[in-house]
């Protein structure tokens, strides 16, 4: 079936840096979503993006829809120790409300 | 206005047993869907139901069966647990068919022995 390809798999950081992570797939994407879990929770949206090229900020954070619509990207700007979690990058290819998720960065702060 | 609920939030099954999970919400979606978590695979599709009385097979549905009697609730049933299928489950809904925005409840852990 379809996969998303979500890189890097964790990340290190030291609070106050910036966090880069992607998705890439082989499939054109028509919706992308982030959603960033944490520990003993159920994913929570963090943003959503349906139209290519498309840059969409939430607070500290934001994201892109990539323009050949195979991939997005999330950045994370001045991290804090409350932005440990696992980050899940989702997309639909279809009209059926579907998606399909990445396996999930896993990013640790240290203050 | 609770969103998305599970119950039970943790589970201990043996080989062979039967259990059903149920997912409530309270937000008039007509999607909902039923997800799995293993650690490294993201989250898979089992079912998912676009109204009520209504139910499809997602991506890995062997072994469990749903239904939609009411709008608000979707139960997952495992008829004759296997220990393939300990996993953190997820219930999720979303408003409707145009709407990708899905929104979780906070999962139920069940291991089988």
């Amino acid at each position: 079936g379809q996969q998303l390809n979500q890189s890097p798999q964790s990340m290190f950081i030291q609070e106050g840096e910036d966090v880069s992570m992607n998705c890439t797939s082989s499939s054109i994407f028509n919706t992308w979503l982030w959603y960033k879990q944490d520990p003993g929770e159920g994913p929570v949206l963090l943003i959503a993006l349906y139209k290519a090229g498309e840059l969409t900020s939430n607070g500290r954070l934001t994201a892109q829809f990539g323009i050949t619509r195979k991939d997005s990207f999330l950045n994370i700007s001045a991290s804090i120790p409350s932005d440990v979690g696992i980050y899940f990058c989702a997309g639909s290819t279809s009209n059926t409300g579907k998606l399909i998720f990445g396996q999930g960065t896993t990013l640790q702060v240290k203050p | 206005n609770a969103g998305v609920t599970q119950t039970p939030k943790f589970r201990v099954l043996k080989t062979g047993q039967s259990m059903t999970l149920l997912c409530a919400q309270d937000m008039n979606h007509e999607y909902m869907y039923w997800y799995r978590q293993d650690p490294g695979m993201g989250l898979r599709l089992i079912h998912y139901s676009v109204g009520e009385g209504t139910t499809a097979k997602g991506e890995v549905p062997d072994g469990y069966n749903v239904s939609r009697l009411k709008k608000q609730n979707f139960l997952l049933g495992l008829e004759s647990a296997a220990p393939s299928q300990t996993s953190v489950y997820f219930c999720a809904s979303s408003l409707h068919q145009g709407s990708y925005e899905q929104y979780f409840g906070p999962g139920t852990r069940l291991t089988v022995t």
